[in-house]
């Protein structure tokens, strides 16, 4: 079973400066999704940033990229010029490419995000 | 587009009561949903997964009884928590399968339910 790991329960960051956010996961396969969610104090869902497996570039969404390591199995979530919207819990996701099981998402605990104005 | 919607957005019941909530895809069909439980500042856990016209897959430790999920059009899914009791209250997420794309997973607002 996949499994991903998030191991800092709690960020802060100045507001307009920049942090990265860690996530490592654990799969056997070798094509699948990788995901970062933001979820404010509204509960909402909201889908950040996704890299396909079989891509060696990496994803990068307006002020939001990640930095991915196939080999270590690493995705991590770098912030820029962050906004007091950015704070959030904020998961990081896998989800396989194979299988009647592809659509399944697995979910790290979850990183608290601050901003400091 | 893309929108998923769950209602009631809050619930407060009585012990021992059922409470239905519901999902709708609203813009978009959706042939696979997923139901979540989220316990304060934890984590998505997936209870279940349905299909449109078939039976819920549950995952391990979920009470097939307890929740029952009925997925009975492309647009609409409902988790019923039956005889709910204090240990039931918690903050319950639905989600849909887009078709297209990436098959995306697009979630609704969420539903709180506290069981008194």
């Amino acid at each position: 079973a996949q499994t991903v790991t998030q191991s800092q329960p709690e960020m802060s960051v100045q507001e307009a400066e920049t942090v990265t956010l860690s996530c490592t996961y654990d799969t056997s396969e070798s094509d699948y999704y990788l995901f970062w969610y933001k979820q404010p104090p509204s509960r909402q869902m909201i889908l950040v940033i996704r890299q396909e497996a079989y891509k060696q570039q990496n994803a990068t969404e307006n002020r939001f990229s990640v930095n991915f390591q196939k080999a270590a199995k690493s995705f991590s979530l770098k912030i820029s010029d962050s906004q007091l919207g950015d704070a959030a819990m904020y998961f990081c996701a896998y989800r396989s490419a194979l299988g009647a099981g592809s659509y399944q998402l697995t979910f790290g605990k979850g990183t608290k995000l601050s901003v400091i104005p | 587009g893309a929108v998923v919607s769950q209602h009631p957005s809050w619930v407060i019941c009585k012990s021992g009561t059922s409470v239905k909530i519901e999902c709708r895809s609203l813009d978009f069909q959706a042939t696979t949903m997923f139901w979540y439980r989220q316990f304060p500042k934890q984590s998505l856990m997936l209870m279940a997964t349905s299909n449109e016209g078939s039976k819920a897959t549950y995952e391990q430790g979920v009470e097939k009884d307890k929740f029952l999920i009925n997925h009975a059009s492309l647009t609409l899914s409902t988790l019923t928590v039956t005889s709910a009791h204090p240990e039931d209250s918690s903050f319950y997420i639905c989600s849909a399968r887009g078709l297209l794309g990436y098959n995306e997973q697009f979630f609704g607002p969420g539903t709180r339910l506290t069981v008194l």
